[in-house]
């Protein structure tokens, strides 16, 4: 089993519609989550990271967490052509030197 | 605020020659992380750095990857000898150390072994 899973697309949506990301962890223990956007030949970018278990929304972005489920989302709302990506998920384990551990990502296409 | 630097942002070798890549990290960041990223796959980590020590290398080929942090600032990661899968993108980045532990990518070196 992969430490950080997800979907690797590609998620086809239309422009305007919400996008919906998904990523499991084997890890219980882990206890951040990041979202982090990569656009073909450019390295990633924060798009934000979550800490507690529910929603945390930042401008058309929202990260959930449920960690009784071992899940992270984040959704997109009003997708935009250029919200095509591919989007990794990164979990922090358990114990010292805040390494992260990425997903595979999924490819988002959003088409006019 | 200036970004994590890298260079070269290219490198094409033959297999079994050696190469060495150089980061800079944002002016302050006392964490600095490399890892490599296969076509396809997420980055995974090969080192990381807290300050001149190493605090993570655990997935780091060590017969023929090496890096070094000197003074706490750039650092070098070198391949001797190359193989054809260590074709990739290396990426280095940096973290400040604050509460969300935010790392901040470079512009990665494209590696491609021959």
């Amino acid at each position: 089993q992969k430490e950080v899973e997800q979907n690797s697309g590609p998620l086809s949506v239309p422009e305007g519609a919400i996008a919906s990301l998904n990523c499991t962890y084997s890890d219980r223990g882990s206890q951040s989550f990041f979202w982090y956007r990569q656009y073909s030949g450019k390295s990633p970018e924060l798009i934000m990271f979550i800490y507690s278990n529910g929603d945390k929304e930042d401008g058309r972005f929202t990260a959930q967490l449920n960690k009784a489920s071992q899940y992270v989302s984040l959704l997109i709302r009003d997708s935009q052509p250029s919200d095509s990506a591919t989007y990794l998920c990164a979990v922090r384990p358990p114990g010292g030197y805040n390494k992260l551990i990425f997903g595979a990502g999924t490819r988002l296409a959003v088409h006019p | 605020e200036a970004g994590v630097a890298q260079s070269p942002r290219y490198k094409i070798i033959e297999k079994r020659q050696s190469v060495a890549f150089w980061c800079n990290p944002i002016s302050g960041h006392a964490t600095l992380y490399w890892y490599q990223q296969i076509l396809g796959q997420g980055p995974k980590l090969l080192i990381q750095f807290q300050n001149n020590g190493v605090v993570d290398d655990s997935q780091l080929p060590k017969d023929r990857f090496s890096a070094e942090r000197l003074k706490g600032v750039d650092s070098t990661l070198k391949i001797q000898p190359a193989k054809l899968e260590d074709s990739a993108v290396y990426l280095c980045a940096s973290s400040s150390g604050d509460r969300e532990e935010t790392q901040y990518f470079g512009p990665g070196t494209r590696l491609l072994v021959l």
